[in-house]
């Protein structure tokens, strides 16, 4: 069965840092590629961030750019999310989901891991 | 404000039909990049619906289905069930600078 589990999320000072680990299982890990995506409470679903199946291509949505950095280890079958200088507005449900293992950028995203909570908060 | 645009409620009797738009500009569906929809039940995570505008992953009902029209993409829904109340969400391809993969702000579909 292919299945993504998050972990790390929790609740975390504004400006602190915290990082989030998807651990994948039931397929080649190496060949697909990957992407984070998160959702405020109550709000809608916004990607951030994008990695190749070899991490040589990273993108970022303007709202993490400079504060998170996203990273993979091929070897551990797991993705990874590393946020910094957290904002209150950074408080969200944060999923793992797989692309597709062409490199096609226009792929689904299928499946998607069941979501860590990160909430940012004094 | 999302890049794609989707109605934020529908609703419909059991039984019946609905549709739910998605709206893009020349960037994203305009620019002919494929369409998806996904599914999420209240407190679970989404779950891919329909991908390329209109195929249907292995396990999701016929009633579901989707369809494009130049710039905007639909997904229609028949027979409705109880078990159909969900929020729905359209995602594409962005090729502008700001965004690259780019989701409708979602709609929630009530069965009355």
């Amino acid at each position: 069965e292919v299945q993504l589990v998050e972990s790390g999320g929790g609740l975390v000072q504004p400006g602190r840092s915290l990082r989030l680990s998807c651990a994948a299982s039931g397929f080649s890990f190496r060949q697909f590629q990957m992407t984070w995506v998160r959702q405020a409470p109550g709000k809608g679903l916004e990607w951030i961030s994008y990695i190749s199946s070899g991490g040589g291509n990273i993108y970022y949505a303007d709202s993490v750019k400079g504060r998170f950095t996203i990273s993979r280890d091929n070897a551990k079958n797991s993705l990874y999310l590393q946020m910094s200088s957290l904002r209150v507005e950074d408080t969200a449900v944060y999923y793992c989901a797989r692309g597709d293992a062409s490199g096609n950028f226009e792929s689904p995203f299928d499946p998607w891991g069941q979501g860590t909570l990160v909430t940012v908060s004094s | 404000q999302s890049v794609l645009t989707q109605p934020p409620s529908v609703s419909g009797a059991p039984g019946q039909r609905v549709t739910i738009s998605c709206s893009g500009s020349s960037s994203n569906i305009g620019a002919g990049y494929d369409v998806h929809w996904y599914q999420q039940l209240p407190g679970s995570a989404p779950k891919l619906l329909i991908y390329n505008y209109i195929n249907r992953p292995s396990g999701v009902p016929g009633r579901f289905s989707g369809s494009r029209s130049g710039t905007s993409a639909s997904l229609a829904i028949t027979g409705l069930q109880a078990d159909d109340e969900a929020d729905y969400y359209c995602q594409s391809y962005d090729r502008s600078l700001s965004g690259r993969w780019v989701f409708g702000g979602g709609t929630k579909l009530t069965v009355l």
